[in-house]
């Protein structure tokens, strides 16, 4: 059974600051990873999509990448910004369930102006 | 192009009162998927359509049921309502099962 891990569970930071969210699953026969973020009593908002055969992708200020053999996948987030803050989920796709995604338990951020 | 759809936004039921809820994907979209979103279980899957036949389906019991219409629309029912039912749903298309899925902004239903 594919389980999807995030550290940390919540982080704090200041303005401007670059940061590192990890996501790791244990499973590696995944289809694709995605990275959304949530805001508080909304829905999910995509941020990024890693095919398997990817290494990273890049929009704007974020970075995700894939490591696939070791069942890991990291998003970078340049130069921190208030509106940053929400939290953050990653999710798996596997190759043998359709469009099912499995979800991290997130991690909430919080950037200080 | 539209984004994903979600109605009502927000229910308020009592126990042993049943539910729909509807959502309509983007435009184009054929897979439509479901989750339950609590904050002690997280995401945890429902049910997946494509092309109005359920392709997968998450662990939940029998009172959780969905359809999808041929124009990609589709509904998830709760019968029997219970206190745990209380959550926000989230409904995700994509046009294929290897696309990006995309979320509406939920149903929040609240089961008194």
């Amino acid at each position: 059974k594919q389980e999807v891990t995030q550290i940390p569970a919540a982080l704090s930071v200041p303005e401007g600051e670059n940061l590192v969210l990890n996501c790791s699953f244990t499973d590696s026969a995944i289809y694709n990873l995605q990275w959304f973020r949530q805001d508080p009593g909304k829905g999910l908002t995509s941020l990024l999509l890693i095919q398997s055969s990817q290494r990273e992708q890049t929009s704007g200020r974020l970075n995700a990448s894939l490591d696939k053999s070791s069942g890991r996948s990291t998003l970078y987030i340049a130069a921190s910004q208030p509106g940053d803050s929400a939290t953050y989920l990653c999710a798996v796709r596997e190759e043998t369930s359709g469009s099912r995604l499995t979800f991290g338990e997130g991690t909430q951020l919080t950037v200080n102006p | 192009k539209a984004g994903v759809t979600q109605t009502p936004r927000y229910l308020i039921k009592t126990r042993g009162q049943q539910v729909t809820l509807s959502c309509s994907p983007i435009s184009g979209h054929r897979s439509v998927s479901w989750y339950q979103q609590t904050p002690g279980q997280g995401l945890q899957f429902l049910f997946e359509y494509f092309s109005e036949t359920q392709r997968n389906k998450g662990n939940f019991p029998g009172r959780f049921s969905g359809r999808q219409f041929s124009n990609s629309r589709s509904e998830m029912n709760v019968s029997t309502l219970e206190l745990g039912d209380s959550a926000l749903y989230l409904c995700a298309s994509s046009s294929d099962y290897a696309s990006e899925q995309f979320f509406g902004p939920g149903t929040r239903l609240t089961v008194l």
